[in-house]
């Protein structure tokens, strides 16, 4: 069964320092990697989702996929006190039946000191 | 862009009681997911389901049971609340395989 690991728990940073957050995964075979931010009492709000190998940007929010290392990570340029959120990282693998299955790790809490 | 609704938002209720979540979207995805947030698992895949009538089971199905009765609408049924059941729950919509799973706002059940 897939596992995700998210790394750190937390992070403080100070208002325009680069945040970089890390997630790992089990399953080489994984096909679909996405972030989500949710601010607090919040839903889940898609930062961005990649498919290979190399780096996807929107905005100010970039993720690096290392699939050989199982690692994906997200890079948060020019944080704002407004991103101050728990970030969660999901994956997906092709599914054996219909509908794009995710699993979740339990996130990184990022708080942006002003 | 993409709305997905649930209700209640909060809901209190006791050991044993008799609960049903609501979500629905207004974009006529095909595909509706439920899913729980607890502290130290991420969320939880407990159903979905791809189109009316139809409906699969998650990673957590104990306990639960969902219907999907159209395509905007799908519920959770809680028939018999237990308190390891206390949960924030989501309901989620996408238009298919690896496209974007749009989230609700979210239900805080708690059970007493």
């Amino acid at each position: 069964q897939q596992k995700v690991q998210q790394s750190p728990e937390s992070l403080t940073v100070s208002e325009g320092a680069m945040a970089s957050l890390n997630c790992t995964f089990s399953d080489g075979t994984s096909d679909n990697f996405r972030w989500y931010r949710q601010h607090s009492g919040k839903g889940l709000e898609m930062l961005v989702s990649i498919f290979s190998d190399g780096e996807k940007e929107e905005g100010r929010f970039t993720a690096h996929l290392n699939r050989a290392s199982l690692h994906v990570s997200l890079h948060i340029r020019e944080p704002q006190p407004s991103d101050s959120a728990v970030y969660l990282c999901a994956v997906s693998m092709l599914p054996n039946s219909a509908g794009n299955k995710l699993t979740f790790g339990i996130g990184t809490r990022v708080l942006v000191r002003p | 862009e993409a709305a997905v609704t649930q209700s209640p938002r909060n809901k209190v209720t006791v050991t044993g009681g008799n609960v049903t979540l609501s979500c629905r979207q207004t974009n006529s995805h095909n595909y509706m997911y439920w899913y729980r947030q607890d502290t130290g698992h991420g969320l939880r895949l407990i159903h979905y389901s791809y189109g009316a009538g139809n409906l699969q089971i998650g990673d957590v199905p104990d306990g639960y049971k969902a219907t999907r009765t159209t395509q905007e609408d799908f519920f959770l049924l809680l028939e018999l609340a237990s308190p390891s059941q206390t949960s924030l729950y989501f309901c989620a919509s996408s238009d298919g395989w690896g496209y974007e799973q749009y989230f609700g706002p979210g239900t805080r059940l708690t059970v007493l």
